[in-house]
């Protein structure tokens, strides 16, 4: 069974850091594309990064970009999430969700996700 | 990027009525769409990919169809559990891979 396991959130001020991890389990982690994509409270989800299996191609939200960082320790089957200079709209609850095939980005199995609040 | 609009925004149905769910993508998607399941406090569970694949343990009364820039999901009759929010999502031309804004199933 597939199992993905976010952790590392909470509450920041602006202009912080956090960084989110994913444990992954009951799969060949290093063989699929893996993504992270938020929610904020009472809104819709809005997709934020995609590291291959490999780790050697990286696709970031323009929202994003610049300040976040996704990456992935295959040896650990973890993903992580490195945010920083975190501004109030980045407050939302954080899900990894796994690539249903190699590159095939429909999101097959999901974290139960992790909330970032950005608050002073 | 392609945008995504979804419609109608909230449908009020009863246990055992059909539903159509329509998404609506701002340039050709070709067959590269899913269908997403979202309840309270849940993550979203995939339930449709490439436009008419049921997900791995989905029900056979949940059906995706359409190709290009017209999309629908339909579920035959509906049973208590399938009042949610339902999100349709494009991967053809990413990035950005872009859901819609959701459509909101209710009991009536």
């Amino acid at each position: 069974e597939v199992q993905l396991l976010e952790s590392g959130g909470g509450l920041v001020q602006p202009g912080g850091s956090l960084r989110l991890s994913c444990a992954a389990s009951g799969f060949t982690f290093n063989n699929f594309a893996m993504t992270w994509v938020r929610q904020a409270p009472g809104k819709g989800l809005e997709w934020v990064s995609t590291i291959t299996g490999s780790g050697g191609t990286i696709y970031y939200a323009d929202s994003v970009k610049g300040r976040f960082t996704i990456s992935r320790d295959n040896s650990k089957n973890t993903l992580f999430l490195q945010m920083t200079s975190l501004r109030a709209e980045d407050t939302a609850v954080y899900y990894c969700a796994k690539a249903i095939a190699a590159a095939k980005i429909s999101l097959d199995s999901w974290g139960q996700g992790t909330l970032v609040t950005v608050s002073s | 990027e392609i945008l995504l609009t979804q419609s109608p925004a909230t449908l009020s149905l009863s246990p055992g009525d059909g539903a159509t769910l329509s998404c609506r993508a701002s340039e050709s998607v070709g067959n590269f769409l899913a269908w997403y399941q979202q309840k309270p406090g849940q993550a979203p569970r995939l339930l449709i990919y490439d436009v008419s694949n049921r997900a791995t343990g989905i029900p056979a009364r949940f059906s995706g169809s359409g190709y290009g820039t017209d999309f629908t999901l339909t579920i035959s009759s509906l049973e208590p559990e399938d009042f949610a929010v339902y999100y349709c999502q494009q991967r053809i031309n990413w990035p950005p891979i872009t859901f819609g804004q959701g459509t909101r199933l209710e009991i009536k």
